[in-house]
C-alpha cells in the first residue's frame, strides 16, 4: 500500500520555464511534508517543507503548495535551470504514532534543458 | 550541510557473509536513521533509533539488525549478505524526531554476489 505516490517518473522542462512536481498522498495522518533533491552518487538533499496548517511554502525559486482535501502537494521551480536537474523525493511524516518516520514516493526524474 | 559520514561508500560481499554499514554524525542529534534506496521504490525505511540503545524496526527490517552504543554512531548489520540485499544505504539523522527534517548521509553502494 503505497501512502505517497509520485505518480510521474520523468519530467522535461527547458531552462527558465517553470518545473512543477506533483504528489499523492492516502494518510489522512500526515502532517507535514518535505521536498528533497538527489543527485547521481550523492544522498537526498533537503529543499523545502510544509506543515499541514499551511496551503503554501515559498523558499526563493521553489514553492510547495499543500491542497489538504485533495490530499495533493506540487513542488514549483520557477525559474528551472540545468544544475536542478536531479531526482525529487516527495516524503510525509506525522502519520498517527509514529510520527517522526518519514514515508517517501518512489520520485520523479527532473531534466531541465538548456 | 549535515556532518553525517558513512563507511564503507562502497562495498561488495559475497552472499552468506555477515556486513556491517556504520553512519557516524557531529551533530549530536538524537534520532537516526537507516534508508535503502533501489529502482522503483524510492527510499525505504530499515530501522532508526531514538537514542542510545533505543531501535525499532522500519518497514524493511527483516535480514538487517541495528546497534547505537553512542549517539554518534548508528550500524546497520546485514546478517548473512542475500543479493536482494544489494541496493544504496543512506543513514539519516534529524534533531527531536516529530516534525523535524531528516538530513541525510552521503550512502553506501552495497553488491552482494
Amino acid at each position: 500500500d503505497q501512502q505517497v505516490k509520485q505518480n510521474s517518473p520523468s519530467l522535461s522542462v527547458q531552462e527558465g520555464r517553470i518545473s512543477i512536481l506533483n504528489c499523492d498522498y492516502t494518510n489522512s495522518m500526515f502532517d507535514y511534508f518535505l521536498w528533497y533533491k538527489k543527485y547521481p552518487a550523492e544522498g537526498p538533499t533537503f529543499l523545502i517543507s510544509i506543515s499541514s496548517i499551511k496551503d503554501k511554502n515559498e523558499d526563493g525559486r521553489f514553492t510547495v503548495f499543500l491542497n489538504k482535501s485533495a490530499k495533493h502537494l506540487s513542488l514549483h521551480i520557477v525559474p528551472s535551470q540545468p544544475g536542478d536537474s536531479a531526482v525529487y523525493f516527495c516524503a510525509a511524516g506525522g502519520s498517527g504514532g509514529s510520527n517522526y518516520k518519514l514515508t517517501f514516493g518512489k520520485g520523479t526524474l527532473l531534466t531541465v534543458n538548456p | 550541510d549535515a556532518g553525517i559520514t558513512q563507511s564503507p561508500r562502497h562495498k561488495v560481499t559475497e552472499t552468506g557473509t555477515p556486513v556491517t554499514l556504520r553512519c557516524h554524525q557531529t551533530e549530536n542529534h538524537r534520532y537516526m536513521y537507516w534508508y535503502r534506496q533501489d529502482p522503483g521504490h524510492g527510499l525505504r525505511l530499515i530501522h532508526y533509533s531514538y537514542g542510545v540503545k533505543d531501535t525499532d524496526k522500519g518497514e524493511v527490517s527483516d535480514g538487517y539488525s541495528v546497534s547505537r552504543s553512542k549517539t554518534e554512531d548508528f550500524l546497520l548489520t546485514l546478517e548473512s549478505a542475500t543479493s536482494s540485499q544489494t541496493s544504496v544505504y543512506f543513514c539519516a539523522i534529524s534533531e527531536s524526531g516529530q516534525g523535524e527534517t531528516q538530513y541525510f548521509g552521503p550512502g553506501t553502494r552495497l553488491l552482494v554476489l
